[in-house]
């Protein structure tokens, strides 16, 4: 099962920022927080990754609690083409445990 | 920038019969996925491949399943006997690093089994 939780669904408005929540509580000490999203009907497509420091691209920022028990996606301008289902995902980065355990998401619907 | 390609988009076929799902990954990238979607359910991991074998595979990936890397751009994954629930939308990702930081997913092939 995945690691972690995200609300099913939230709204924002076109210009403003996104503020996406991810609790992930029983996160290990070499496990890193990625967020992946999914635009409707086509490949998964990778934003952004974090072990405990903030991180931001060109995409987006993610922000790491202290603890490392939960973490924010921020889509500091959202448009409407980032309508789509965010997935936050825990995984390792060692041996055979890397592969991506996925959950239900976020679906974000940015409106005009 | 780089994509992964999958082919076909659409793939119907009988109950029963063998399908091989075609994956061209971004070509300097050595590890290699294949995930599947359920309609309306969450994506699952099948299997992982690195240098030339199987590195991870998931309950799902039983003996009906094989992927393969035949001439060193394709990898592919052939479904034996395919199922009514073998029906899925089926992506291919690959990622060029050590870590696998980054996937990169290719638009997948609906799998339609009637």
């Amino acid at each position: 099962d995945a690691k972690t939780t995200q609300p099913p669904s939230m709204d924002c408005a076109e210009g403003r920022a996104a503020n996406l929540p991810c609790n992930h509580s029983t996160i290990s000490g070499n496990e890193y927080v990625y967020w992946y999203r999914q635009i409707h009907s086509q490949g998964p497509q990778y934003i952004i990754h974090g072990l405990k420091n903030n991180e931001t691209n060109e995409m987006a920022s993610l922000i790491i609690t202290e603890d490392r028990k939960s973490s924010t996606l921020i889509l500091p301008h959202a448009t409407l083409r980032d309508t789509a289902v965010y997935y936050c995902i825990v995984r390792g980065n060692a041996g055979n445990n890397r592969k991506l355990i996925w959950g239900l998401g976020t679906s974000l619907a940015v409106n005009p | 920038e780089p994509e992964v390609t999958q082919t076909p988009s659409h793939q119907v076929t009988q109950m029963g019969q063998e399908v091989i799902l075609r994956c061209v990954p971004i070509s300097n990238h050595l590890y290699f996925y294949w995930y599947r979607q359920i309609l309306g359910q969450k994506v699952e991991f099948l299997v992982s491949f690195y240098n030339n074998e199987i590195s991870e595979k998931s309950e799902i990936f039983d003996d009906q399943f094989s992927v393969e890397r035949p001439d060193g751009s394709n990898f592919t994954l052939k479904i034996r006997s395919t199922k009514l629930e073998d029906s899925a939308m089926y992506f291919c990702a690959s990622s060029g690093d050590r870590l696998n930081e980054k996937l990169f997913f290719g638009s997948g092939t609906q799998l339609s089994v009637l």
